[in-house]
Formats: C-alpha cells, sequence, structure tokens
C-alpha cells in the first residue's frame, strides 16, 4: 500500500499570497495517478487536480498541480478567500487507492 | 450535471450491519464510470472503501475485505453499501462518488455526495 505524507498539517496565510502543498509518496506513483481535493467544513471534497496537474473543469488557473514518482505539490497562487480550506492528495496508480491525511490552508 | 445523495441509519449498533444506499441523478450508471464509496472518521482523512464498474464485479480496499459488500442497481441508478459486524471504530462520514477512469481499474473520484453520518453506538 502507498502510504501519502502531506506537510505542512497547517498552512496559515493570508489572501493574495501563495500556499505550496506537498504530497510525498512511500514508493513511485505510477504515470502520475494524482490527484488533488478541497474540502471545506460540512462539504464533501471537490476535485481540483488528477493526473498530477490537470486541472478538473471550472477550476481557476491559479491552482496548479506538479510533481512526478514520489513527491506531488500543489501551489495555489493569490489565495482568495474561498481557498481557506483542507486540500487532500490521492493516488490511484497502486491498488488499494489512499489519501494523504491532508493540509489546512487558514486565515493568517 | 450528476448528483449523488446517500441515505441510511445515522445511528447502527455495534455488531450489526450498516447499510447505505446513493441515490445517482442526472447521469446514467451505465456509463463508462466507476461507483465508490469512501470514508472519514471524524477530525481525519478519508479512506477509500470500495469501487465498481457497472458491467464488472467490485474491488476493496483491505481495510473494511471481508466485511464490505459494494452493489449496483442501474434500473434504480443506487449504489449500495453494507459494512458488516460494525465497531465503533466504522463511525464515519460515508461518501459516495463517481470514478473518472484514467486507465483499466485506475480511477479518481470527480463527483461526490454529500456525505452522511454514521454513528456506531449502543
Amino acid at each position: 500500500e502507498i502510504v501519502l505524507t502531506q506537510s505542512p498539517g497547517t498552512l496559515s496565510l493570508s489572501p493574495g499570497e501563495r500556499a505550496t502543498l506537498s504530497c510525498r509518496a512511500s514508493q513511485s506513483v505510477s504515470s502520475s495517478y494524482l490527484a488533488w481535493y478541497q474540502q471545506k467544513p460540512g462539504q464533501a471534497p471537490r476535485l481540483l487536480i488528477y493526473g498530477a496537474s490537470t486541472r478538473a473543469t471550472g477550476v481557476p488557473d491559479r491552482f496548479i498541480g506538479s510533481g512526478s514518482g514520489t513527491g506531488f505539490t500543489l501551489t495555489i497562487f493569490r489565495l482568495e478567500p474561498e481557498d481557506f480550506a483542507v486540500y487532500h492528495c490521492q493516488q490511484y496508480g497502486n491498488s488499494p487507492w489512499t489519501f494523504g491525511q491532508g493540509t489546512k490552508v487558514e486565515l493568517k | 450535471q450528476v448528483q449523488l445523495q446517500e441515505s441510511g441509519p445515522g445511528l447502527v449498533k455495534p455488531s450489526e450491519t450498516l447499510s447505505l444506499t446513493c441515490s445517482v441523478s442526472g447521469f446514467s450508471m451505465r456509463s463508462g464510470y466507476y461507483w465508490g464509496w469512501i470514508r472519514q472518521p471524524p477530525g481525519k482523512g478519508l479512506e477509500w472503501i470500495g469501487s465498481l464498474y457497472h458491467s464488472g464485479g467490485p474491488y476493496y480496499g483491505p481495510s473494511l475485505r471481508g466485511r464490505v459488500t459494494i452493489s449496483l442497481d442501474t434500473s434504480k441508478n443506487q449504489i449500495s453499501l453494507k459494512v458488516t459486524s460494525v465497531t465503533a471504530a466504522d463511525t464515519a462520514v460515508y461518501y459516495c462518488a463517481r470514478g473518472s477512469v484514467a486507465a483499466g481499474l485506475r480511477h479518481y473520484f470527480d463527483s461526490w455526495g454529500q456525505g452522511t453520518l454514521v454513528t456506531v453506538s449502543s
């Protein structure tokens, strides 16, 4: 089973700043089968990125996914008020599909 | 636009069976997508339970294997989840989701239900 470790656990930032979230895998994620989700309190996760770098429909271009192998990054340029949430990464290259424990982006 | 809605008891007694249904609207479950269940214990991360394709058998993650059954009723556009012999560790918000195929069995979840909290307690 591939273990995904997200860091930092919490990121305290102000609107307009850049957020850099890391997702490290315990072994290589084949063909960059990695997704990122955003989750707000009391809501279901929302798909942001799949294939490590492809934005889902309707996702603003300030969300950038990158990386390969065992290291992946989600960068949010110019944080907007609605971006403060928890972000999860998920690998779907090797069954069982696994998620990271999440990174919370909070208002500083 | 696809919409998913989970339903079922919010309270289940230890050792009993948890049963949930997910109703899908705005989309045919016979189309080329996977359908899965994911859960999230209070204050914790997400855990994939299992998925199935409309024309194939289900496959499950290791944590609930042996206690879980996922099935599809395409005539009703519903997916169901059953977990037997539940304990307090099964307390979680349970989500159903549509899986978009990347390749073969591989899929990520592009649409989610709102989730339903199931508490296991006597």
